[in-house]
């Protein structure tokens, strides 16, 4: 059965260091996503992407956010200059259209931020 | 941006009872989704609904998607063990204007054996 897979399943960096979170969207999906759940909260939309450009974000998806989708296959997540409250489980998903189509999700990258 | 209040929060219950739960939100949503997610897991899709008052079962997963298109509910008949985990809700707006799904903030269901 078809997954989005992501890499890597857990992250330790240190604050003010850039870290890449990568994800392999399901092959025939058009729409991707990155959310984000601090431990023990909601998840969180952050953006979703098609056709190579940001389609949407959130308030949470400011400039020390970005995505990139380098190749056929990966859709990347960049956070730059990395703070402690940017812990959390990175979620990718996607799914073959937007709006009113479920989206299908990863495992989940953890980070954590020291 | 929209707001969903899932309710209850957490529930304890024994092997055998029927659990329901339940989004509410104050703006119109075009799709609802159900999603269980497991400790250190990602959120797995348990029922999708496309129609204002449809009502989709999933085994012994029951949901419906309200006639304002502002709620949904959960329903599960004579829970398992297995059901521990976190429910969550999830609303997608419409298809041109919306490309993001909001979550709700989850039902922590806990089954006694």
């Amino acid at each position: 059965e078809p997954e989005v897979t992501q890499t890597p399943s857990h992250q330790v960096t240190q604050m003010g260091q850039e870290v890449i979170l990568r994800c392999v969207p399901i092959s025939n999906h058009l729409y991707f996503y990155w959310y984000r759940q601090i431990l023990g909260q909601k998840v969180e939309f952050l953006v979703s992407f098609y056709n190579n450009e940001i389609s949407e974000k959130s308030e949470i998806f400011d400039d020390q956010f970005s995505v990139e989708r380098p190749d056929g296959s990966n859709f990347t997540l960049k956070i730059r200059s990395t703070k402690l409250e940017d812990s959390a489980m990175y979620f990718c998903a996607s799914s073959v259209a937007g709006g009113r189509t479920e989206a299908f999700f990863g495992q989940g990258t953890r980070l954590t931020v020291v | 941006g929209q707001q969903l209040n899932q309710s209850p929060q957490s529930m304890f219950i024994q092997e055998g009872e029927d659990v329901s739960m339940n989004c509410t939100s104050s703006s119109i949503f075009n799709t609802w989704l159900w999603y269980k997610q497991d400790p250190g897991e990602g959120p797995v899709l348990l029922i999708a609904l496309y129609k204002a008052g449809e009502l989709t079962s999933n085994g012994r997963l029951t949901a419906q998607f309200g006639i304002t298109r502002k709620d949904s509910f959960l329903n599960i008949s004579a829970s398992i063990p297995s059901d521990v985990g976190i429910y969550f809700c999830a609303g997608l707006g419409d298809l041109y204007n919306n490309n993001d799904m909001r979550f709700g903030a989850g039902t922590r269901l806990t089954v006694k054996p």
